[in-house]
């Protein structure tokens, strides 16, 4: 089965950073584009980086760019996602997301179970 | 404010069908990039529903059927049933942004 997990969420106070991570089973990481799309509680969603499968291209959503980088580890089938100058405002889920393509388009999927980021002090 | 606007809810009856609009723009929709549709259901994370406007993974009942004109794009859900009691994401390229937007996301009351 394809499986994507998400780790690294947890209680994160404002201006701190963290790194999250996920982990792909039951298919090459490194022959897909990975995103990373968050949630705030009770809002919708929000995609924010994407990064091709050799790390040639990357691409950020305007609200994260220069605060937050995609990384990833082919050797160890993971995507990454470091966070830093964190405010109230990046309290969500974050999903990781692979993205499929064919026919000249594409789409995401699977998607990871989330794992939770909460900024408080 | 999102970039693709979708109404914050729709409602129908068991067995009735509903239809959930998604608008965009000339820089992602009516650039004639293709739409993806995702589910969520209460507390998981989103799921594949229909992608390149129009294709259904394989699982997903033929009750939805996504469509596009313009720079809309629209889910179509027949025989509507307890279990479609979810959210639901519209999601499309953005030449503008260069990168992937969404939907504001719908709420279907069944």
């Amino acid at each position: 089965e394809e499986q994507l997990v998400e780790s690294g969420g947890g209680l994160v106070s404002p201006g701190g950073s963290l790194r999250l991570s996920c982990a792909a089973s039951g298919f090459s990481l490194s022959r897909y584009t990975m995103n990373w799309v968050r949630q705030p509680p009770g809002k919708g969603l929000e995609w924010l980086a994407s990064i091709s499968g050799s790390s040639t291209n990357l691409h950020y959503a305007d609200s994260v760019k220069g605060r937050f980088t995609i990384s990833r580890d082919n050797a160890k089938n993971s995507l990454y996602l470091r966070l830093r100058s964190l405010t109230g405002a990046d309290t969500a889920v974050y999903y990781c997301a692979r993205e499929r393509a064919g026919g000249g388009t594409a789409w995401f999927d699977p998607w990871g179970q989330g794992t939770l980021v909460t900024v408080s002090s | 404010q999102s970039v693709l606007t979708q109404p914050p809810s729709v409602s129908g009856a068991p067995g009735q069908r509903v239809t959930i609009s998604c608008t965009g723009s000339s820089s992602n929709i009516g650039a004639g990039y293709d739409v993806q549709w995702y589910q969520q259901l209460p507390e998981t994370a989103p799921r594949l529903l229909i992608h390149a406007n129009t294709k259904r993974p394989s699982g997903v009942p033929d009750r939805f059927a996504g469509s596009n004109s313009g720079t809309s794009a629209f889910l179509a859900i027949t025989g509507l049933q307890v279990e479609d009691e979810a959210d639901y994401y519209c999601q499309c390229h953005d030449t503008s942004l260069n990168g992937w937007v969404f939907g504001g996301g719908t709420k279907l009351t069944v």
